[in-house]
């Protein structure tokens, strides 16, 4: 079983609509869960962080966070073009970061 | 947020040769550092991490005397792939910690071995 598992896509969304991204992982002692977006030939960019169960909201940005699921997930409100990427989870266990293999989204005009 | 800067952005080398990667943390002191390698449509793989003036921790299956890696201050790291071969061409990205939660990348740096 792989540590960290997110469905890979791709995820076509319109411009405007709400782009949903999952991601389980399988340590329950994760402490610390992240999302990136990576955009090709680009090195990651931190979008959000979460470590307690609930919401967190930043921008058009919400990262939720269910331990007893083992569950993470990113909405993606109002999504734009300029949103189209690959967003990669990554949860951190004893101070390393494991990722997921990224689910590519792309946002139709 | 804080800066880690990479390069080079790309090197092209020729199969036997050695390359360095450097990366360094320009705003803040990296205790910790981590190099990763990508290959394509694939996700990011932890090679090894590295504390500052001590030896690096390589994950299960990376070879450490192919990979070289110092940290020989809390601001600059290099990974040295060595005797580089076609199968080493990847997408090599270091990232840098303070301690705390968050952990900041560097550019990455494409290798290309022929």
């Amino acid at each position: 079983q792989k540590e960290v598992e997110q469905n890979s896509g791709p995820l076509s969304v319109p411009e405007g609509a709400i782009a949903s991204l999952n991601c389980t992982y399988s340590d329950r002692g994760s402490q610390s869960f992240f999302w990136y977006r990576q955009y090709s030939g680009k090195s990651p960019e931190l979008i959000m962080f979460i470590y307690s169960n609930g919401d967190k909201e930043d921008g058009r940005f919400t990262a939720q966070l269910n331990k007893a699921s083992q569950y993470v997930s990113l909405l993606i409100r109002d999504s734009q073009p300029s949103d189209s990427a690959t967003y990669l989870c990554a949860v951190k266990l004893a101070n390393k970061l494991s990722f997921g293999a990224g689910t590519t989204v792309t946002v139709r005009a | 947020g804080a800066v880690v800067s990479q390069h080079p952005s790309r090197v092209i080398c020729k199969s036997g040769t050695s390359v360095k990667i450097e990366c360094r943390s320009l705003d803040f002191q990296a205790t910790t550092m981590f190099w990763y390698r990508q290959f394509p449509k694939q996700s990011l793989m932890l090679m090894a991490t590295s504390n500052e003036g001590s030896k690096a921790t390589y994950e299960q299956g990376v070879e450490k005397d192919k990979f070289l890696i110092n940290h020989a201050s809390l601001t600059l790291s290099t990974l040295t792939v060595t005797s580089a071969h076609p199968e080493d061409s990847s997408f090599y990205i270091c990232s840098g910690e303070d301690g705390n939660t968050e952990a900041f990348f560097g550019q990455g740096t494409r290798l290309t071995v022929v």
